[in-house]
């Protein structure tokens, strides 16, 4: 099946500063990859995704990157807040889903 | 419209015994996804199903596992005899034909004493 790894497991920033998270996946075969939040006692929360046939999407301060030939994607969050602080999940699909193991962000005020 | 429900929301069992898990998930979702995430942990994939047809089970950690859904609607994930190991919270989700997007249930938390 697909494997799927994410670093770093624990990310600390200061408001306002960048965060990034990078995944890799095992499955060339997988052409969805979403992207979680997941706050304490929550559900996974979808916050982006990008297709197989995508390089990069956008929404508000929030980009994932995907490079294919290389098998990995990334998450960007910039100008971060502290209601970004939880913990962000990658996931990829090509029937079901895989997750990542979790990075836990931390945004300092 | 309803999201997907789980129930119950928590579970206390005792070592040995039997539980069972359910999941409703938004009507017309033909795809529902079980999956075990124990804490601080990603949610595992344990088993995946296209209507009424199970087409993976492979992420079932053992024969104590099972999982149901003979309407096509409502799936129930059955644990037998359980294992202080079993102690996770067991998340479905759903997703329908043409999306992408699967929707979570809030999950059931299961602790077994």
């Amino acid at each position: 099946g697909e494997n799927v790894e994410q670093h770093p497991s624990t990310l600390s920033v200061q408001e306002g500063d960048s965060a990034v998270i990078k995944c890799t996946y095992s499955d060339s075969a997988s052409n969805y990859f979403p992207w979680y939040k997941q706050e304490l006692g929550k559900r996974p929360q979808l916050i982006i995704d990008i297709r197989s046939n995508v390089g990069e999407k956008k929404d508000q301060r929030i980009a994932v990157t995907l490079n294919k030939t290389a098998k990995h994607f990334s998450l960007h969050i910039t100008e971060t807040q502290p209601e970004d602080s939880a913990v962000y999940f990658c996931a990829a699909r090509r029937n079901q889903f895989y997750f990542g193991t979790g990075t836990s962000l931390t945004v300092i005020p | 419209g309803a999201g997907v429900s789980q129930s119950p929301r928590y579970k206390v069992a005792k070592r040995g015994q039997d539980v069972a898990l359910r999941c409703d998930p938004i009507s017309g979702h033909v795809s529902l996804f079980w999956y075990q995430q124990a804490l601080g942990q990603g949610p595992e994939f344990l088993t995946y199903f296209q209507n009424e047809a199970q087409l993976d089970k492979s992420g079932l950690p053992s024969d104590r596992f099972f999982a149901e859904r003979p309407e096509g609607s409502v799936s129930t994930l059955k644990i037998q005899r359980t294992q202080q190991e079993d102690s996770a919270v067991y998340l479905c989700a759903t997703k329908g034909r043409v999306d992408y997007e699967q929707y979570f249930g809030p999950g059931t938390r299961l602790t077994v004493t």
